[in-house]
């Protein structure tokens, strides 16, 4: 079946830092979904990309969708202590019904 | 706007009890609705999901259960939990390309 891979599975940064993770598939995905879980939270949507080469911003946050609709990247600027949390990204399966997640990347932020 | 609810927030329960966790959507109609569950640190499991009234797909064999009495109401239950039914359950709705979830319910069996 479908697969989502992330990468870094988790990362430390300093605050103030700029943040960069990614999303890979074997196979394309039309819609790339981007969340954040706090902890003890249920995860929130961050951004939503519908176009290969589309890039959106949503704040000090900025998602792409690759060309190849077989990736997509996540950067966050300038990062603060409440950037901390997994992100997930996500796309809707071949069959319109179910999602894919990915696993996740754990971002911490020092002080 | 679309809202969805999950109750209760956490829930303390001793092995062999009854489990009942509800989940309600609002603002929106005919919504596919979906149970997760996160281990402590892990990924999200897909347990089940429903694309109208009565219509439930089961993922992984477990001893839970779930069912849509009714159009934006989704419960996921168990005749007598386990030790390993503890977890973090989420709720999510979606329609078609978006998913958004519930605060999710923390569940210990002790």
């Amino acid at each position: 079946g479908q697969q989502l891979n992330q990468s870094p599975q988790s990362m430390f940064i300093q605050e103030g830092e700029d943040v960069s993770m990614n999303c890979t598939s074997s196979s394309i995905f039309n819609t790339w979904l981007w969340y954040k879980q706090d902890p003890g939270e249920g995860p929130v949507l961050l951004i939503a990309l519908y176009k290969a080469g589309e890039l959106t911003s949503n704040g000090r946050l900025t998602a792409q969708f690759g060309i190849t609709r077989k990736d997509s990247f996540l950067n966050i600027s300038a990062s603060i202590p409440s950037d901390v949390g997994i992100y997930f990204c996500a796309g809707p399966d071949n069959y319109g019904q179910n999602f894919v997640f990915g696993p996740g990347t754990r971002l911490s932020v020092l002080p | 706007s679309q809202t969805i609810h999950q109750w209760p927030a956490t829930l303390v329960q001793p092995v062999g009890s009854p489990l009942s966790l509800e989940c309600t959507v609002e603002g929106t109609s005919n919504p596919n609705l979906y149970w997760y569950r996160q281990a402590a640190g892990r990924g999200l499991q897909l347990l089940f999901y429903s694309v109208g009234i009565g219509q439930i797909s089961s993922e992984v064999p477990q001893n839970l259960s779930a069912s849509r009495p009714q159009d934006r109401q989704f419960i996921l239950s168990s005749k007598k939990l386990l030790l390993s039914d503890s977890g973090f359950y989420l709720c999510a709705w979606g329609q078609n390309t978006e998913a958004f979830f519930g605060q999710g319910t923390r569940l210990t069996v002790v």
